[in-house]
């Protein structure tokens, strides 16, 4: 098994750019994550989705959107890029079939807005 | 509000050395809690959770449900041990994570 995987795993945009990150597991978890991790400021939720088609709201939603259209599959889109998104996101998946609410994670993709 | 600190960024040590890493936590209900750890370059992975009650790579973490702590410890530290780690509570849907310590242990 792949577990989770990302892509793209590095990526620079302009200011104003667009792109979407792509999130696929293999694991068939219900649930799936986008974090931000930024230095001193930890692991940030973005959005989250509790099955397919679902998503909602977590900690730092805005300027970005989210859609669940697989099971195995959560995509990240930002739809025009500013500086303060540069940063390292991560993927996760868990819930229901994995044990006690763990979380699984992908590598991690490196984005800088210039 | 859910919420998890972390009180200290940084802790620097020499192999062989006592390590605790503290966490407090404020979340209604009662949580499941996780530690994390992320070594350099890699991915962040469960380190242990506290219902397994369980010791992973000789580290142990103590839950204190009066002081709402959940302190993560090992007796003797390991230069592979140098990472960073995150205190996580959380319920069925998602996890709060703290802000992180790293740790570094000198040879």
């Amino acid at each position: 098994n792949a577990g989770v995987t990302q892509t793209p795993k590095f990526r620079v945009l302009k200011t104003g750019q667009s792109m979407t990150l792509l999130c696929a597991q293999d694991m068939n978890h219900e649930y799936m994550y986008w974090y931000r991790q930024d230095p001193g400021m930890g692991l940030r939720l973005i959005h989250y989705s509790v099955g397919e088609g679902t998503t909602a709201k977590g900690e730092v939603p805005d300027g970005y959107n989210v859609s669940r259209l697989k099971k195995q599959n959560f995509l990240l889109g930002l739809e025009s890029a500013a500086p303060s998104q540069t940063s390292v996101y991560f993927c996760a998946s868990g819930g229901p079939g994995s044990l006690s609410y763990e979380q699984y994670f992908g590598p991690g993709t490196r984005l800088t807005v210039t | 509000a859910q919420r998890v600190t972390q009180p200290e960024k940084l802790l620097s040590v020499f192999k062989g050395a006592p390590v605790e890493l503290k966490c407090n936590y404020s979340y209604s209900g009662s949580p499941e809690l996780f530690w994390y750890v992320q070594y350099s370059r890699q991915r962040l992975q469960l380190l242990l959770r506290h219902i397994s009650r369980e010791s992973i790579k000789g580290f142990t973490a103590d839950l204190n449900k009066g002081e709402t702590s959940f302190h993560l410890k090992k007796p003797f530290a390991q230069e592979e041990d140098s990472a960073m780690y995150y205190c996580a509570p959380g319920g069925s849907e998602k996890l709060v994570f703290g802000k992180g310590m790293k740790l570094t242990v000198n040879p």
